[in-house]
């Protein structure tokens, strides 16, 4: 079936960095565009950052422009978010999210959850 | 950036009845407006897309309307299963917005 499972949350220092990671199976990786939308504790839905099918197309959130990078491995059916210079603002759920043709996002993982505490 | 205000903040509703939920955005977004549903613990899932064309799977009890700026999700008959968070979002431009949610909870 249709899954993704991310990976590489935990609990991270202000200022370190952190790599998450996202498995896609049951489906053709790399014809989905892929995102990632985040959720702070107790908070609504962010969006995070896209990625085209082909890696070449990019776009970021203002919050995360500049300290987060977005990647994908269409070889290994694998999504990735590098996220530098965190914050504690950056404390959330981070869902990896495959795009249905045309935006909507129709397929979403677990999530995995990323602390940023001293 | 398009804001996405989605009133009202809760909705208290018996079951069996009907449920209306509100969505504006800043600018048009066309009808590239989809609304997601979340409960506790749990990823959101995909509702409706396209404003008005439900997704896979979900009951003919949702529907939804709208284009340019103002948008509604309809439940129809509230069942228990449909107490949950309910998130509006635009994919016309970037960055992508989602609405700040509306929480519909048993009267």
């Amino acid at each position: 079936q249709v899954q993704l499972v991310e990976s590489g949350g935990g609990v991270v220092q202000p200022g370190r960095s952190l790599r998450l990671s996202c498995a896609a199976s049951g489906f053709t990786f790399s014809s989905y565009g892929m995102h990632w939308v985040r959720q702070a504790p107790g908070k609504g839905l962010e969006w995070v950052a896209h990625i085209s099918r082909d890696g070449r197309s990019t776009h970021y959130a203002d919050s995360v422009t500049g300290r987060v990078t977005i990647s994908r491995d269409n070889s290994n059916n694998r999504l990735f978010l590098q996220m530098n210079g965190l914050m504690t603002d950056d404390t959330a759920v981070y869902y990896c999210v495959r795009e249905r043709e045309g935006g909507p996002l129709d397929v979403w993982g677990k999530g995995t959850l990323v602390t940023v505490s001293s | 950036e398009i804001v996405m205000t989605q009133s009202p903040a809760t909705l208290s509703v018996s079951p069996g009845e009907r449920a209306t939920l509100s969505c504006r955005a800043s600018q048009s977004v066309s009808s590239n407006l989809a609304w997601y549903q979340q409960k506790p613990g749990q990823a959101p899932r995909l509702l409706i897309y396209g404003a008005s064309t439900r997704a896979t799977g979900i009951p003919a009890r949702f529907s939804g309307s709208g284009s340019g700026t103002e948008f509604t999700l309809t439940i129809s008959s509230l069942q228990s299963e449909d107490f949950a968070i309910y998130y509006c979002q635009q994919y016309n431009n970037w960055p992508w917005t989602f609405g700040q949610g509306t929480k519909v909870e048993i009267k």
